[in-house]
């Protein structure tokens, strides 16, 4: 692994099914972030996780939720999936949580389609 | 509360200069970032500016006027493959990103 992976890389999921969508990164980075990304709109943050074992809600926390039980994994589910998430989904890592300057990598997203 | 405003589309020709605008309001101010986007692809970091002026990096270089709330990205020597979405950063006063939504930039040979 080099990087930021996710996983799957598409899906097409029925409304009301639960989902989760995995990413792992291997840099060591403390931050975690999981992003949408629709037509038209810039990125809204979801999730985040500035260290292993904590989690903070971004700009569009709802129909979501996270955990970060490691460094590496950073998993995002949807409980019951609807419509109005269907989006490409991005995770991305950074180097520090907070208070510092901190570029943020991305993985390759997932496209994530809710019928 | 928080806006960012980028154009949604600007066309260039190959061999020329373009600059991307990126006006801002936040209720706090970390930094901006300029990230480049492929079509399909995840974004990837371009620049960083903290303080007031211009960081150059090669054929790119990004300008930060926190007075003004304004910042460009300036390309030089366009190529083919600079054809991209440029998307513009804040960091806010909790240190997360507010992303504006893009500027999808057509390059003509």
């Amino acid at each position: 692994i080099a990087g930021i992976t996710q996983a799957p890389t598409s899906q097409i999921l029925a409304a009301g099914r639960r989902m989760t969508l995995r990413c792992t990164q291997d840099m060591r980075h403390n931050a975690m972030y999981w992003y949408r990304q629709d037509l038209g709109l810039g990125l809204r943050l979801i999730h985040y996780s500035n260290t292993a074992g904590t989690t903070g809600k971004g700009e569009v926390p709802d129909g979501y939720s996270v955990s970060r039980a490691n460094t590496d994994d950073f998993p995002l589910t949807l409980a019951s999936a609807v419509p109005s998430q269907t989006s490409v989904y991005f995770c991305a890592s950074s180097d520090s949580g907070g208070g510092t300057y901190n570029e943020q990598f991305f993985g390759p997203g997932t496209r994530l389609t809710v019928l | 509360g928080q806006n960012i405003d980028q154009p949604t589309e600007m066309t260039a020709t190959e061999g020329a200069i373009v600059q991307i605008n990126c006006t801002y309001q936040t209720s706090g101010f970390n930094g901006l970032f300029w990230y480049q986007q492929h079509a399909g692809e995840a974004p990837t970091f371009l620049s960083y500016n903290v303080l007031d002026g211009l960081e150059e990096k090669g054929r790119f270089s990004s300008f930060l006027s926190r007075s003004k709330g304004y910042s460009y990205l300036l390309l030089k020597e366009l190529q083919m493959k600079d054809s991209a979405s440029y998307l513009c950063a804040i960091m806010d006063s909790n240190y997360q990103l507010i992303w504006g939504a893009g500027t999808k930039l057509i390059i003509k040979p």
